[in-house]
């Protein structure tokens, strides 16, 4: 297994641009969630879903969006990047919603000017 | 909302003292997470408490669950090099969303 992946490891916006962050897991996890993290802010989640066809809002729900239309897959979109978006972005699954081991993937660095 | 505070911020210990970072929440949890970050990396799974005053053990690691359900620590006896990185508690009180701590640093100097 390759357990939760995510592309791309590193991006440069310019303020305005839009992107989609790609996280996968290959563990067949209900739950999937994106958190942010800045340096003395932990992780503050963004957006979660528990399953296909469904998502909700998180800590920090806005400037981005999501959707799950498959188990595998649980792409953030951000829609007219702002500077104060630069940030570490973690996707992380688990079988079931908030009771079992979030797996988290390596991360995105998001530097947007 | 959830608030999950973690105290400390930062601490910097020599190789062979004692550690604790302690977890504290505004409601009553359901369950609570602990995770660890090293440097560069993404946070890793470590333990989860479901039970009040529950207590865990992994090696030099201790985990308790407070008896209200409100607060947790992690403790790690006699700290090595290896133990540097970031400790996270993570609350769920009720919903699907897991409320991360912002987490305390541990520095091991040896």
């Amino acid at each position: 297994n390759a357990g939760v992946t995510q592309t791309p490891k590193f991006q440069v916006l310019k303020t305005g641009q839009s992107m989609t962050l790609q996280c996968a897991q290959d563990m067949n996890h209900e739950y999937m969630s994106w958190y942010r993290q800045d340096p003395g802010m932990g992780l503050r989640l963004i957006h979660y879903s528990v399953g296909a066809g469904i998502t909700d809002q998180g800590e920090v729900p806005n400037g981005y969006n999501v959707s799950r239309s498959t188990t595998e897959d649980f792409p953030l979109r951000l829609l007219s990047a702002a500077p104060s978006q630069t940030s570490v972005y973690f996707c992380a699954s688990s079988i079931l919603a908030g009771q079992e081991t979030q797996y988290f993937g390596p991360g995105t660095r998001l530097l947007v000017l | 909302g959830q608030q999950v505070m973690q105290i400390p911020q930062y601490q910097h210990v020599q190789e062979g003292e004692d550690f604790t970072t302690y977890c504290n929440s505004s409601t009553t949890l359901s369950n609570i997470q602990w995770y660890k970050q090293r440097p560069g990396g993404h946070p890793v799974f470590l333990i989860q408490l479901v039970k009040s005053g529950e207590v865990k053990k992994q090696k030099r690691l201790t985990f308790q669950f407070g008896e209200a359900k409100k607060n947790s620590s992690l403790h790690i006896t006699a700290t090595q090099t290896t133990d540097v990185g970031t400790y996270f508690c993570a609350g769920r009180a009720s919903g699907y969303a897991l409320n991360f701590g912002k987490g305390t640093s541990l520095l091991v100097t040896p």
